[in-house]
């Protein structure tokens, strides 16, 4: 099935640092959503945008739909060893089909 | 609320069996979808389930089956088992399908061997 771009694909930072990661895809989307999922369980929705050049934030993270409608980013700030896990991009296209991103994997080093 | 719960968490089967697995989705929530989850292909859409109708199907062979039931709890099956199954498989609920975000559960992990 389709697959988003999503980069970058790992991050190793330290704690308290800024990160940001994006996904891009080549169809217009009308939701872009944000997951975090930890090892052996489902994914957590972070984020859900309706409405290009739409900003949202839920206290440190903060992600955008972009107004191409072809991408969107997600940003943490402050970086806490607890953000440490896998991060999804997913797209609901015109048909209400959702397709996922590869994830980023992120570390936190304390 | 509770949140979205599937059973077993765990199972290991043979190939060549057959597999049955289930999502109770939140309270009120009427769609579920089942995503197969692997390494190398990442997040895939099984399909879609609302008010007892598939309405969405992705790109995945007649063996994997699925239905819903009237109070929208939804069961996967998939016959003939291969060791290419071996995967996370996780569902996920929403009010109405549609402009709504989806929550997931926890998901199933199969071993076949």
């Amino acid at each position: 099935g389709q697959q988003l771009n999503q980069s970058p694909q790992s991050m190793f930072i330290q704690e308290g640092e800024d990160v940001s990661m994006n996904c891009t895809s080549s169809s217009i989307f009308n939701t872009w959503l944000w997951y975090k999922q930890d090892p052996g369980e489902g994914p957590v929705l972070l984020i859900a945008l309706y409405k290009a050049g739409e900003l949202t934030s839920n206290g440190r993270l903060t992600a955008q739909f972009g107004i191409t409608r072809k991408d969107s980013f997600l940003n943490i700030s402050a970086s806490i060893p607890s953000d440490v896990g896998i991060y999804f991009c997913a797209g609901r296209d015109n048909f209400n089909k959702f397709y996922f991103g590869s994830g980023t994997k992120l570390n936190v080093k304390p | 609320k509770a949140g979205v719960t599937q059973t077993p968490r765990y199972l290991i089967k043979t190939r060549g069996q057959q597999v049955t697995l289930s999502c109770s989705p939140i309270s009120g929530h009427r769609s579920v979808s089942w995503y197969q989850q692997t390494p190398g292909q990442g997040l895939q859409f099984l399909f879609e389930y609302f008010s007892e109708t598939q309405r969405n199907k992705g790109n995945f062979p007649g063996r994997f089956s699925g239905r819903q039931f009237s109070n929208s709890r939804s069961e996967m099956n998939v016959s003939t088992l291969e060791l290419g199954d071996s995967a996370l498989y996780l569902c996920a609920s929403s009010r109405e399908g549609g402009y709504d975000e989806q929550y997931f559960g926890p998901g199933t992990r199969l071993t076949v061997t």
